[in-house]
C-alpha cells in the first residue's frame, strides 16, 4: 500500500495563477481532507469530503476549490494564487472522522 | 480564538525524564486525536481517544470529556522523541481542530 500520496512535493507559482494540488489514498478510506500548515498557527482545515460526491467546507476555504470524483481521488484547487496561500499543503485520509489519519508527506507551496 | 490549545509550546528534557504535555479545548467533541511531527515535516496518529486512558509503548494519553482536556505523557523518554507533538479534535460536524502544537526536544 502506497497511503496517501501527494504531488507535487514543491510549488513556486506567480500571484493569479492556478494549479491543482493531487492528493491519492489506496485505503479505501470515505473520509479526505486538506490542511494548510503556517508557522506559529498550526493545521488548519480547508475542505473535507465524507464520501465520493460529496464534499464541505472546512475553517480556510477561500481560494480554493475541491471535488470528489472517486473515493481514491481529493485534489485541491487554487483558482488565482496570492502570496497569503503560501504555505505547506497535507492531505488526509481516514475511514471516517473519528478515526486514525494518515496524512500525506505535503506539498510546499511558494506563491510569488 | 482558538477551539484548541496546548501547553508547554516547548519544551526540553533530559533523556529518561517523564514528560507531560498538556491540551485543552473548548468545543463539543466526538474525538481527541494525539499526533506527532517529524523533524522532516511527516505527521503520524499516535492516538484517537473518545474516554478514558491508552497505552502504547512508552506514550499514553488520558482524556477528561467534563474538563475538556486531554494529556499525553511519554514516560523515559528518548532523543528519538524529539518531535512536535499536535492535539486535535474533531467536533460534532466532521471538522477537525488542530493546536499549534508543543516542540520537544530531549537530551542525551
Amino acid at each position: 500500500n502506497a497511503g496517501v500520496t501527494q504531488t507535487p512535493k514543491f510549488q513556486v507559482l506567480k500571484t493569479g495563477q492556478s494549479m491543482t494540488l493531487q492528493c491519492a489514498q489506496d485505503m479505501n478510506h470515505e473520509y479526505m481532507s486538506w490542511y494548510r500548515q503556517d508557522p506559529g498557527m498550526g493545521l488548519r482545515l480547508i475542505h473535507y469530503s465524507v464520501g465520493a460526491g460529496i464534499t464541505d467546507q472546512g475553517e480556510v476555504p477561500n481560494g480554493y476549490n475541491v471535488s470528489r470524483s472517486t473515493t481514491e481521488d481529493f485534489p485541491l484547487r487554487l483558482l488565482s494564487a496570492a502570496p497569503s496561500q503560501t504555505s505547506v499543503y497535507f492531505c488526509a485520509s481516514s475511514r471516517d472522522a473519528y478515526n486514525e489519519q494518515f496524512f500525506g508527506p505535503g506539498t510546499r507551496l511558494t506563491v510569488l | 480564538k482558538n477551539e484548541v490549545e496546548q501547553s508547554p509550546q516547548n519544551l526540553t528534557a533530559q533523556e529518561g525524564e517523564f514528560i507531560t504535555i498538556n491540551c485543552s479545548y473548548s468545543v463539543g467533541i466526538s474525538a481527541l486525536h494525539w499526533l506527532q511531527q517529524h523533524p522532516g515535516g511527516g505527521i503520524v496518529s499516535l492516538f484517537m481517544l473518545s474516554s478514558g486512558k491508552k497505552k502504547h509503548g512508552r506514550l499514553i494519553a488520558t482524556i477528561n470529556i467534563q474538563e475538556k482536556h486531554s494529556s499525553l505523557h511519554i514516560t523515559a523518554s528518548h532523543p528519538r522523541d524529539s518531535a512536535v507533538y499536535i492535539c486535535a479534535v474533531t467536533n460534532t460536524g466532521n471538522q477537525f481542530y488542530f493546536g499549534t502544537g508543543t516542540s520537544l526536544t530531549v537530551i542525551p
